[in-house]
């Protein structure tokens, strides 16, 4: 079973433009939550997280959402830029285990 | 200072061979955790040390698969009698243990068996 969804294997967006990158879970335990930025031939770069205290957290052109509720969060890029292509994985902890989704490849039009 | 290393970037096996992967963690991480990424999926955890404590083992998908931490330091993965399912990326990370630390990835290594 996936505790972490991210149902969306691709998104293109133009440049300038915001990129809205989503994330679904299943385990209500989960108390915080990253973003990790991926490219290819490289490991995971960390990106962005949240608390589950918290609903929103922002840096620089990015920021995190949380929806405890709906038990959702998403990554917004604005503007967004060539050098964000790349692929985005949500993941998610109760401890020191992270659980990760299966990743967005965002593609940045020119 | 030097990020996490791995080694090799890449690795081809013939079925039934065995393996070895390395990871060298950044200096004074106490924790080290091993990942797999198969084609098109997220990262599956394998395993994870920390310090001195006896290792979360729980993530290895079979008994071919072991690994080790010598000295709190450099850790090597072993998949025994490879299997063609068993290609894919392998990812170390480390990090200083605590919960909700940022763990800190290497550039893995590609594994394909033929």
């Amino acid at each position: 079973d996936q505790q972490v969804k991210q149902n969306s294997p691709s998104l293109s967006v133009q440049e300038g433009r915001i990129s809205i990158l989503n994330c679904d879970y299943t385990n209500s335990m989960f108390d915080y939550f990253l973003w990790y930025k991926k490219y290819p031939a490289e490991g995971p770069t960390f990106l962005i997280s949240i608390s589950s205290i918290k609903d929103k957290n922002e840096d620089g052109r990015f920021t995190v959402f949380l929806n405890k509720s709906a038990k959702h969060l998403s990554l917004h890029i604005v503007p967004s830029q060539p050098g964000d292509s790349a692929v985005y994985f949500c993941a998610a902890s109760a401890s020191y285990q992270l659980i990760w989704g299966a990743g967005t490849k965002l593609i940045i039009k020119p | 200072g030097a990020g996490v290393s791995q080694s090799p970037s890449n690795k081809v096996t013939e079925k039934g061979k065995d393996v070895e992967l390395r990871c060298d963690p950044i200096s004074g991480h106490t924790a080290l955790y091993w990942y797999r990424q198969s084609l098109g999926q997220g990262l599956e955890f394998l395993i994870y040390f920390q310090g001195n404590s006896a290792p979360d083992k729980s993530g290895l998908p079979s008994d071919r698969f072991s690994a080790e931490r010598t000295g709190g330091s450099v850790s090597t993965l072993t998949i025994q009698r490879t299997q063609q399912e068993d290609s894919a990326v392998y990812l170390c990370a480390s990090s200083f243990g605590q919960i909700q630390e940022t763990q800190y990835f290497g550039p893995g290594t590609r594994l394909l068996v033929l």
